[in-house]
């Protein structure tokens, strides 16, 4: 596509249940990236990808985290027994190759209630 | 640990203005140094400098790189209403593939008519 497109745009979910948070890379894009960012915060680095294989998860919080790339196009961060301090925005980046190319996109804005 | 801050955190001033912003950095293995600007949406990118001295120049806007004393600065000149934003500093470091950025806080930029 022209650029990321991260879906769902809002996702308001209960203490305790699982969400799902998709991205969909620029076409042709090999590298894609998950940050989280708090409001008030620049973006935080969660983990990345080279095609499929998932590069670097050091970023990721804790075990309930974690993010799929299975076909090395479109990415999910999944998060299980979501609890309210992962309420933030979480934004998706991809890139050609290293820095060429870096996009983000509009993010997700989580609120666990 | 890495770092970037960036500073003022917010800065309000009146059209016409010029400004300037700062992003001071503390990276392992330095690559290279990105700005960008936040409004509603995704964050949209400006510069990005990776050779001391050489500055870069986008209409009103310029950004130059210090590696010696690990700083950048991005200037704003007869600043409108429309550069109002969060710009944000991010540092890359050398990595084989792929790159995750290190963001600072980001400065609010305020212009009043």
């Amino acid at each position: 596509g022209a650029g990321v497109s991260q879906s769902p745009r809002y996702k308001v979910t209960k203490r305790g249940q699982d969400v799902a948070l998709r991205c969909d890379p620029i076409s042709g894009h090999v590298s894609l990236y998950w940050y989280r960012q708090a409001l008030g915060q620049g973006p935080e680095f969660l983990t990345y990808f080279n095609y499929e294989a998932q590069q670097d998860k050091s970023g990721l919080p804790n075990d309930r985290f974690s993010a799929e790339r299975p076909e090395g196009s479109i990415s999910t961060l999944t998060i299980q027994r979501t609890e309210q301090r992962d309420s933030a925005m979480y934004r998706c980046a991809s890139s050609f190759l290293g820095l060429y190319g870096y996009t983000f996109g509009s993010g997700t804005r989580l609120t666990v209630v | 640990e890495d770092k970037v801050v960036q500073s003022p955190l917010s800065l309000v001033v009146h059209e016409g203005d010029t400004v300037t912003l700062n992003c001071s950095y503390e990276v392992t293995n330095f690559r290279s140094l990105l700005w960008y600007k936040q409004e509603k949406k995704a964050p949209t990118f400006l510069f990005m400098l990776t050779s001391s001295g050489i500055e870069k120049k986008s209409g009103r806007l310029s950004s130059i790189l210090d590696k010696k004393e690990l700083f950048s600065i991005l200037n704003i000149t007869a600043t409108q209403t429309g550069d109002s934003a969060v710009y944000l500093c991010a540092v890359a470091e050398e990595e084989t593939s792929g790159s995750r950025l290190t963001f600072g806080e980001g400065t609010q930029l305020t212009v009043n008519p």
